[in-house]
């Protein structure tokens, strides 16, 4: 059973550049067919898709964040990391990472990490 | 991009009620979509995949209906423990996810 979790600092001052890695342990990034995703929930709110990452390094953004978001992928270190530039307090929310497979109709998210809270405020 | 429209965006009911929650999309999806619990502090848990899928481990009072545009998820007989937030996800483009539906006593 894979596990995810994320890390990275919890407060970013805002106009700076918000950045999380997520680990995956219990097994491999490299098999085909998963693809790595970032979704965020602001305090009380619904979830909002980031974007998505294959081993390959292909890269799915939501338009609505294209501008700001970059992600990437270390197989090597089976890890994927996100990053979100220009950030303000509208950016202050609960990160997950997560694994969507295409194993399963209807290519859903099967695992996800526990969450990493951001604040974004001077 | 794909917009979703998930209704009612609350519902209150009582154990053993059959609750309904409706999920459309803005284009066809195919079968491309997926449903998720969540409950407060935790992350969120999928229930339905490609529509009508059971996951493994998900009890049978849970179900998934439609195809295209229009797709529902039923509880047939609410459990105390399924007082919680559900979501629609389509993965046909990208992904989205519905705005939520809160389930409350």
């Amino acid at each position: 059973q894979v596990q995810l979790q994320e890390s990275g600092p919890g407060l970013v001052r805002p106009s700076q550049t918000l950045s999380l890695s997520c680990t995956v342990s219990g097994g491999s990034m490299t098999g085909g067919g998963d693809y790595w995703s970032w979704i965020r929930q602001p305090p009380g709110k619904g979830l909002e898709w980031i974007g998505y990452i294959y081993n390959t390094g292909s890269v799915y953004y939501n338009s609505s964040l294209d501008s700001q978001v970059s992600m990437s992928v270390d197989t090597s270190k089976n890890l994927f990391s996100l990053k979100l530039a220009s950030v303000t307090a509208a950016d202050t929310a609960l990160y997950y990472c997560a694994r969507g497979t295409t194993s399963l109709k209807g290519w859903p998210i099967d695992s996800w990490g526990q969450g990493i809270l951001v604040t974004v405020s001077s | 991009d794909i917009q979703m429209t998930q209704s009612p965006s609350s519902l209150s009911a009582s154990v053993g009620d059959r609750v309904t929650i409706t999920c459309r999309t803005s284009q066809n999806i195919d079968n491309y979509l997926n449903w998720y619990q969540q409950k407060p502090g935790q992350a969120p848990k999928l229930l339905i995949h490609g529509a009508s899928n059971l996951q493994s481990g998900v009890p049978s009072r849970f179900s998934g209906s439609g195809s295209g545009t229009d797709f529902t998820l039923t509880i047939s007989s609410l459990q105390p423990e399924d007082f919680a937030t559900y979501y629609c996800q389509q993965s046909y483009t990208r992904l989205a996810f519905g705005g939520g539906t809160k389930v409350e006593i």
